[in-house]
């Protein structure tokens, strides 16, 4: 069964600085990989999504790589502001499954 | 504007009263599919459709039900709810087609008394 990690569980950085989640994966047979934001009690807003023959994709501040062969992504978030304070969790597609980690919780400090 | 709906946001009940939680998508998706949400235990799907009148069983389907009569509707109804269903519930949807992402609702945060 695939199994989806985040690491850090939590971050807490000053504004300003350029930072990277981490999102890694057991099984390599992925159709694509989406990045969400949630904010407390929210629902998940789709950030950025890169499939499998992709390497990154950028939209904005935020630029999101795959490394499907080593089961890992990562989300880089430039300038960061307070504003971008949330937890961000990544998921994968194995055909018509959806497998979660359990987030990122990213706090900016003004 | 694409989205998915979900109502209501905020719902209180109390055990053994039974409920429906609706959820609606415009985007002409096949693939639709429920989630309930609690601290310390991420996402767990509770059951998912890939067409209509196609449902299956998801990771915590024990005390729910759903239904797929119409492609843009996908009701989660708790026949007998209990307090261990409380929790934030999210629809969502997809296109068949592996190459789509996924589209949330808003939410719903359920409290059973």
């Amino acid at each position: 069964k695939q199994e989806v990690t985040q690491i850090p569980a939590a971050l807490s950085v000053p504004e300003g600085e350029n930072l990277v989640l981490n999102c890694s994966f057991t099984d390599s047979a992925i159709y694509n990989l989406q990045w969400f934001r949630q904010d407390p009690g929210k629902g998940l807003t789709s950030l950025l999504l890169i499939q499998s023959s992709q390497r990154e994709q950028t939209s904005g501040r935020l630029n999101a790589s795959l490394d499907k062969s080593s089961g890992r992504s990562t989300l880089y978030i430039a300038a960061s502001q307070p504003g971008d304070s949330a937890t961000y969790l990544c998921a994968v597609r194995n055909f018509n499954k959806f497998y979660f980690g359990s987030g990122t919780k990213l706090n900016v400090k003004p | 504007e694409a989205q998915v709906t979900q109502n209501p946001r905020y719902l209180i009940t109390v055990t053994g009263k039974k409920l429906t939680v609706t959820c609606s998508q415009n985007m002409n998706h096949e693939y639709m599919s429920w989630y309930r949400q609690d601290p310390g235990l991420g996402l767990r799907q509770i059951y998912y459709s890939m067409n209509v009148e196609v449902t299956d069983k998801g990771d915590v389907p024990e005390g729910y039900k759903v239904s797929r009569k119409e492609k843009r509707n996908f009701p989660l109804i708790l026949e007998s709810p209990s307090p261990n269903q409380t929790s934030l519930y999210f629809c969502a949807s997809s296109e068949y087609r592996g190459l789509a992402g996924y589209t949330f609702g808003s939410g719903t945060r359920l409290t059973v008394v």
